[in-house]
């Protein structure tokens, strides 16, 4: 059972422009999300987090969203960049559990 | 950024065999330590929980006696594939997080590639 799901395995922006990345999850309990930069050969970095309590952070170019009524998340990123061509994981957990539940990760490339 | 590493990057090694994967933080004390398998383009599914000094919480459906997990100091886990199967192979990320309970502190280390033959 996926319990946080992105459903776009890739994604492609022009650079400049924003990028939007999705991610659904099922389980109401959640109520701390994150969003993850992955490189290849490197373990995942930590981009942004949001608490259920707030719809909206936001962190220089990274803003994340939060729809709790319809259990999704988005990254923006704005303006997109070259360096932003990653793999992009969201992931979930309960605060005080001691698991994080992860997307499948979406993969953005950004072109010049 | 707190670094965390992981030894050896890839591996290969002979079906029946044992296969160990160390995972350390480099410059702070990790408290709670990770494992995750990672599958082709699917998620990080946590394999289980270690704290310091105690004995590691598995997830569901995950064998404890087949993945051997010690973590015996402040900076280092250790994941021990035992008698590892062609269906073992994957790729394997350690994760750490410090005193504190915030996830925005966990760090990863970069993985390792299993190849069971």
């Amino acid at each position: 059972d996926q319990q946080v799901k992105q459903n776009s395995p890739s994604l492609s922006v022009q650079e400049g422009r924003i990028s939007i990345l999705n991610c659904d999850y099922t389980n109401s309990m959640f109520d701390y999300f994150l969003w993850y930069k992955k490189y290849p050969a490197e373990g995942p970095t930590f981009l942004i987090s949001i608490s259920s309590i707030k719809d909206k952070n936001e962190d220089g170019r990274f803003t994340v969203f939060l729809n709790k009524s319809a259990k999704h998340l988005s990254l923006h990123i704005v303006p997109s960049q070259p360096g932003d061509s990653a793999v992009y994981f969201c992931a979930a957990t309960i605060q005080g559990a001691q698991k994080l539940v992860f997307g499948q990760g979406t993969r953005l490339t950004i072109n010049p | 950024g707190a670094v965390v590493s992981q030894h050896p990057s890839w591996v290969i090694c002979k079906s029946g065999t044992s296969v160990k994967i160390e995972c350390r933080s480099l410059d702070f004390q990790a408290t709670t330590m990770f494992w995750y398998r990672q599958f082709p383009k699917q998620s990080l599914m946590l394999m289980a929980t270690s704290n310091e000094g105690s004995k590691a919480t598995y997830e569901q459906g995950v064998e404890k006696d087949k993945f051997l997990i010690n973590h015996a100091s402040l900076t280092l886990s250790t994941l021990t594939v035992t008698s590892a199967h062609p269906e073992d192979s994957s790729f394997y990320i350690c994760s750490a997080r410090p005193g504190t309970a915030v996830w925005d502190e966990q760090y990863f280390g970069p993985g390792t590639r299993l190849t069971v033959t």
